[in-house]
């Protein structure tokens, strides 16, 4: 069951410019939101988190917001860096009883 | 490296075999996570250890799949009688949280994963 989406496989953005990545959940009950990181032959990293009782968190370059109504995550990397070129999950996590992640989204950041 | 580390890192095997990775978690982490993660999909939440303590199995994907933290460090996974089906990738991450931190809300630290394949 697909609880956590990540409808973009893909994503290219020239360096210096914005990131946008997107996540969707269908679980309402989800109430704490992370983002990973991913580079070849590594574990993922975390990056950032938000809990559900805030729409914003921001952390230097990155930036994760959550709007609840939509049931809708964004990540966003401003500016885009190469290093960031990687695969970026977003996860979602219910009172601490699971944690569902998306698929993936591949950003490429191009020089 | 003061990283995770998961051994072997590859694993080919055939169906019907049995197969056992083993994760060494950040030095004095509390906590312990298995994933597994198929092609094109993002990690699975299997089980999770409190030191040494089991607390949550139920995720686990069959009777076939056990988990063990004998001394509340290092861990292991093993599968019983190999399925194709079970080819992936199983990720072992650790985190040592504030007193209080909900399981999944804390910073976990992922290993580079063994990966599996079963022919």
């Amino acid at each position: 069951d697909q609880q956590v989406k990540q409808n973009s496989p893909s994503l290219s953005v020239q360096e210096g410019r914005i990131s946008i990545l997107n996540c969707d959940y269908t679980n309402s009950m989800f109430d704490y939101f992370l983002w990973y990181k991913k580079y070849p032959a590594e574990g993922p990293t975390f990056l950032i988190s938000i809990s559900s009782i805030k729409d914003k968190n921001e952390d230097g370059r990155f930036t994760v917001f959550l709007n609840k109504s939509a049931k809708h995550l964004s990540l966003h990397i401003v500016p885009s860096q190469p290093g960031d070129s990687a695969v970026y999950f977003c996860a979602a996590s219910c009172a601490g009883h699971d944690m569902r992640f998306g698929a993936g989204t591949r950003l490429t950041v191009k020089p | 490296d003061t990283g995770v580390s998961q051994d072997p890192r590859h694993k080919i095997t055939k169906r019907g075999q049995n197969v056992t990775f083993r994760c060494d978690p950040i030095s004095e982490h509390n906590r312990l996570y298995w994933y597994r993660q198929t092609l094109g999909q993002g990690p699975e939440f299997l089980t999770y250890f409190q030191n040494e303590a089991q607390l949550e199995k139920s995720r686990l994907l069959s009777d076939r799949f056990s988990a063990e933290r004998p001394k509340g460090s290092f861990s292991t996974l093993e599968i019983q009688r190999t399925e194709q089906g079970d080819s992936a990738m199983y990720l072992c991450a650790s985190s040592s949280p504030p007193p209080g931190t909900g399981l999944h809300t804390d910073t976990q630290y992922f290993g580079p994963g063994t990966r599996l394949t079963v022919l």
